[in-house]
């Protein structure tokens, strides 16, 4: 059964870049595509991005100035970098499996627990 | 891109039926059939519900269901029963610039 789990700092300075991980396991990384979905406290969701195991991403175009997603299919885990970070960049970060074989449905079928980043000097 | 439009709250007793609406353009929910809905429990990650607009997914009761019309997409839950009190959020693909927009949310209360 596949199961991902995010890591990374909890605590992030203004100005500085947010990483976090995602570590898939129970399953291989290729033959989907992974992504990124962040909830502020209180609020919505909002989609960050996508990447494939090739390394293609697609992203939020409200972020995609400051973000970049990667993958490391030796280590089976993606990973997220969001730069020059403010206090709206305070959220639950999420990782999340797009059910598509080779293909993108869209939608997500498998979420990580999540992880709080705040941000705050 | 704006986010997609649903109703903040929504209400019904136990064993009514309840639907919430998620409204985009023709640019998102009416050009393609990538409507997702997902459950949201307080402190819990989303879960999925509906999928390609009415699809769901394996374990997900029968008493959700999901349908479109134009530019507005709707979730129905029957039968309401306590555990379905939460927060629902819909979702759509939106063209290869935009990709994924979510809606902003919708409480659901059972009374």
């Amino acid at each position: 059964q596949v199961h991902l789990q995010e890591s990374g700092p909890g605590l992030v300075k203004p100005s500085e870049t947010l990483s976090l991980t995602c570590i898939v396991s129970g399953g291989s990384i290729t033959s989907h595509y992974w992504g990124w979905i962040r909830q502020p406290p209180g609020k919505g969701l909002e989609w960050i991005g996508y990447v494939y195991h090739s390394g293609t991403t697609n992203y939020n175009p409200s972020l995609k100035s400051r973000v970049s997603i990667s993958v490391d299919t030796s280590k089976n885990q993606f990973s997220l970098n969001l730069t020059s970070v403010t206090a709206a960049d305070t959220a639950v970060y999420y990782c999340a499996r797009d059910p598509a074989i080779w293909a993108r449905y869209w939608y997500f079928d498998l979420w990580g627990r999540g992880t709080l980043v705040t941000v705050s000097s | 891109q704006s986010a997609l439009t649903q109703p903040p709250s929504a209400s019904g007793s136990p064993g009514q039926s309840v639907t919430i609406s998620c409204t985009g353009t023709s640019s998102d929910v009416g050009a393609y059939n990538f409507v997702s809905w997902y459950q949201q429990h307080p402190g819990k990650a989303p879960k999925l519900m509906i999928y390609q607009v009415s699809k769901r997914p394996s374990g997900v009761p029968d008493r959700f269901s999901g349908s479109k019309s134009d530019n507005t997409a709707s979730l129905t839950v029957s039968g309401l029963q306590a555990e379905d009190e939460a927060d629902y959020y819909c979702s759509s693909f939106a063209g290869n610039n935009i990709f994924v927009l979510f809606g902003g949310g919708t409480k659901l209360t059972v009374l």
